[in-house]
């Protein structure tokens, strides 16, 4: 199973860029990079998922590196809606492998 | 409105007794799926299921049972087998389709605590 590696926290001032880096060195050639955010006592909502190249949609954008072993996702403002944990979740045959996660705090 | 639907947001659990947490999903998906989260930390994967009447253990299944009867649904038994079962529980769901590789749902969570 591939395993990931984030950091635990980050901060952020608001309205500004954050990148939130994920190590996922084991990850085979078919596995889908998922991101996913979690406020307290609720639910994951995804935010952005990708194979190969770099994705954007409304909520953010994913770059995934060229050996696949890493990806960031990109918060291009961020607001104080956006603080939450932030997990990156590699997924094998529709299994997807949930981490810690990183921890945002954004700074008003 | 389509989602997922997970009954009741509380719950208690009496030394030596089952429960059972409740997740129906009206999006029309294949693949459902338990998740256990303690304070902290991840998400563990305890049971998923691809189609009806067929499911399989994911790393956590000790003192856990599920049953899926109906696509829409996909009950979580913790029983008196589960010691230390104090924890957040999510159910999601998801298309299958391998070639994109769809995203989770998830329902708002069940917290359940021991008595």
């Amino acid at each position: 199973d591939a395993k990931t590696t984030q950091p635990n926290s980050m901060e952020s001032n608001e309205e500004e860029p954050v990148h939130l880096p994920c190590n996922h060195s084991t990850i085979s050639g078919t596995d889908y990079i998922h991101w996913y955010r979690q406020l307290p006592s609720q639910g994951p909502e995804y935010v952005i998922h990708g194979l190969t190249s770099n994705v954007n949609n409304r909520m953010a954008s994913l770059a995934i590196a060229e050996d696949r072993k890493s990806s960031t996702l990109i918060l291009h403002r961020a607001t104080l809606r956006d603080a939450a944990v932030y997990y990156c979740t590699p997924t094998t045959g529709n299994q997807f492998y949930f981490g810690t996660g990183t921890s945002l705090t954004v700074i008003p | 409105d389509g989602g997922i639907t997970q009954s009741p947001k509380y719950l208690f659990r009496k030394e030596g007794q089952n429960v059972t947490l409740s997740c129906e999903q009206n999006l029309n998906h294949d693949a459902m799926y338990w998740y256990r989260q303690d304070p902290g930390q991840g998400l563990r994967l305890i049971y998923y299921s691809q189609i009806v009447n067929d499911f399989q253990k994911g790393d956590i299944a000790e003192g856990y049972s599920v049953s899926r009867e109906k696509k829409e649904s996909f009950p979580l038994t913790v029983t008196s087998a589960q010691k230390n079962p104090t924890a957040f529980y999510l159910c999601a769901s998801s298309k299958l389709d391998r070639a994109t590789n769809e995203k989770l749902f998830f329902g708002s969570g069940t917290q359940l605590s021991v008595l």
